[in-house]
């Protein structure tokens, strides 16, 4: 089946840096979603992004589906982007498939 | 309007025990997943409705799982003869009409002792 891997798995930044967040996948997509689970759990979609590229406030993401990989970008971090950031993809059925996540801690 | 809860929010119990785990989508939406997240790991997929139908459950990891969805609106996963390896937080998600945004209830926390 397809893989999804994440890169980086950790990221430590100082509130008001800039991070990209990476999203490979193994095979053609027909769905990209990003999704950011807070430190309780619950998971909150961001982008719905199977192609090209979208901005809401801070965060922008963009997807080239024909070089398999997505990017998210978090501009001006605040404490409380703090959380796992997860990309879920599938391949035109209903499985989703997410990513491992990355585990971003901003500091204060 | 409401979003996507869960019932109960945590489960205590015993391996061998039968559990059942509730979700209520948002209202309207027709499509319902099921997903499994362990700690330090991304939700895993267990099952998908679309309407009354399971239109794959190709991720449920064996048949103590089930799942149903009578009415096309309220979904219940039930987990047979429990083991200490079911323990994980179980999500429900759902979205208008599947392949598209979806919505997370807050996940049942489940641990078998």
């Amino acid at each position: 089946g397809i893989q999804v891997e994440q890169s980086p798995p950790d990221l430590i930044l100082q509130e008001g840096a800039n991070s990209t967040l990476r999203c490979n996948f193994s095979d053609s997509v027909n769905n990209l979603q990003w999704f950011h689970q807070n430190p309780w759990g619950q998971l909150i979609n961001l982008f719905y992004i199977p192609s090209g590229t979208k901005q809401n406030g801070r965060l922008s993401a963009t997807t080239v589906a024909t070089e398999r990989y997505s990017l998210l970008y978090i501009s001006s971090s605040q404490t409380t982007d703090s959380g796992v950031y997860f990309c879920a993809v599938d391949t035109g059925g209903f499985k989703t498939i997410f990513g491992a996540g990355t585990r971003l801690f901003v500091k204060a | 309007g409401a979003g996507v809860s869960q019932t109960p929010s945590n489960k205590v119990t015993e391996k061998g025990k039968y559990v059942e785990l509730r979700c209520d989508p948002i209202s309207g939406h027709t499509a319902l997943y099921w997903y499994r997240q362990s700690l330090g790991q991304g939700p895993e997929f267990l099952i998908y409705f679309q309407g009354t139908g399971a239109a794959d459950d190709s991720g449920l990891p064996n048949d103590r799982f089930f799942a149903v969805r009578p009415e096309g609106s309220v979904s219940t996963l039930k987990i047979q003869r429990t083991e200490r390896g079911d323990s994980a937080v179980y999500l429900c998600a759902s979205s208008p009409l599947g392949q598209e945004t979806q919505y997370f209830g807050p996940g049942t926390r489940l641990l078998v002792l």
